[in-house]
C-alpha cells in the first residue's frame, strides 16, 4: 500500500463548478499537509498548508484534514479556466518524529481541466 | 522577492555521462530539498540539506549525490547516467521544518 493515494483523474468540470480533490494516507506520523498546483513546464506551487486536523480557507480554496480517517481534501469554489493544472497533495511528519522528518511524500497528482 | 532558481532549465546527456544541477534557494531559506518527477512515479524525494549537512536521504542509488554550500546554494550530481534518469529534477527550499516548501521550475534532464 502506498503511503499517499490520490484519485488519478483526469477531472474535467465546467467553469463555476465546485471541485473536490482528495487524498488518503496510511502513515499516522503525518502532521503537515499541503496542496500544490503545478502548471505545465513549471514547478509545483504551494496553494495551501495546514497542520493537523481541521479546515483552512484561502479565497476560493478550502483545505480539509481529517486525521481520524487519514483523509485530506481540497475544495475549489467557482472554478475558473485558470485553475486548469495538476494538483498534488503532499504531507510530512511532525518535527518530533525521529524518522524521516523532513521529506515530503506526494500523491501522484490529478489533472484538472475547467471548461469555459 | 526572488524565487527558487534552478539551472540549467534543460539538459541532454548521453548514457554513462555525469551531470551537475544547481539550485539557489530563496534568501533566508536554509533547507534545500531535491525531488525527481517522472510520469510513472510522480514526485520522489532525493535528499535534503540543512546548513550544509545532509539531513535526510531518499531511496535512490549512490549515483545520486548532493551538497550544500555556506550560502545555502545546493548542487546535485548524477554519475553514470542511465536512460531511466530522464526526469524533471526539482529543488525546493524552506525556512525550516514545519513550513511550506517553495519549488523551482526544475531542470528537465533527458538521457539519450
Amino acid at each position: 500500500q502506498k503511503e499517499v493515494e490520490q484519485d488519478p483523474g483526469p477531472l474535467s468540470v465546467p467553469e463555476g463548478a465546485i471541485v473536490s480533490l482528495n487524498c488518503t494516507y496510511s502513515n499516522s506520523a503525518f502532521q503537515y499537509f499541503m496542496w500544490y498546483r503545478q502548471y505545465s513546464r513549471k514547478g509545483p506551487e504551494l496553494l495551501m498548508y495546514t497542520y493537523s486536523s481541521g479546515n483552512k480557507e484561502d479565497g476560493r480554496f478550502t483545505a480539509q484534514v481529517d486525521k481520524s480517517s487519514k483523509y485530506i481534501s481540497l475544495f475549489i469554489r467557482d472554478s475558473q479556466p485558470s485553475d486548469s493544472a495538476t494538483y498534488l497533495c503532499a504531507m510530512s511528519p511532525s518535527p518530533s518524529y525521529t524518522g524521516a522528518n523532513s521529506k515530503l511524500t506526494f500523491g501522484k497528482g490529478i489533472t484538472l481541466s475547467v471548461r469555459p | 522577492k526572488a524565487g527558487v532558481t534552478q539551472t540549467p532549465r534543460y539538459l541532454i546527456k548521453t548514457r554513462g555521462q555525469q551531470v551537475t544541477l544547481s539550485c539557489s534557494p530563496i534568501s533566508g531559506h536554509r533547507s534545500v530539498s531535491w525531488y525527481q518527477q517522472t510520469p510513472g512515479q510522480g514526485l520522489q524525494f532525493l535528499f535534503e540539506y540543512f546548513s550544509e549537512t545532509q539531513r535526510n536521504k531518499g531511496n535512490f542509488p549512490g549515483r545520486f549525490s548532493g551538497r550544500q554550500f555556506s550560502n545555502s546554494r545546493s548542487e546535485m550530481n548524477v554519475s553514470t547516467l542511465e536512460l531511466g534518469d530522464s526526469a524533471l529534477y526539482l529543488c525546493a527550499s524552506s525556512f525550516g521544518q514545519g513550513y511550506g516548501y517553495t519549488f523551482g521550475s526544475g531542470t528537465r534532464l533527458t538521457v539519450v
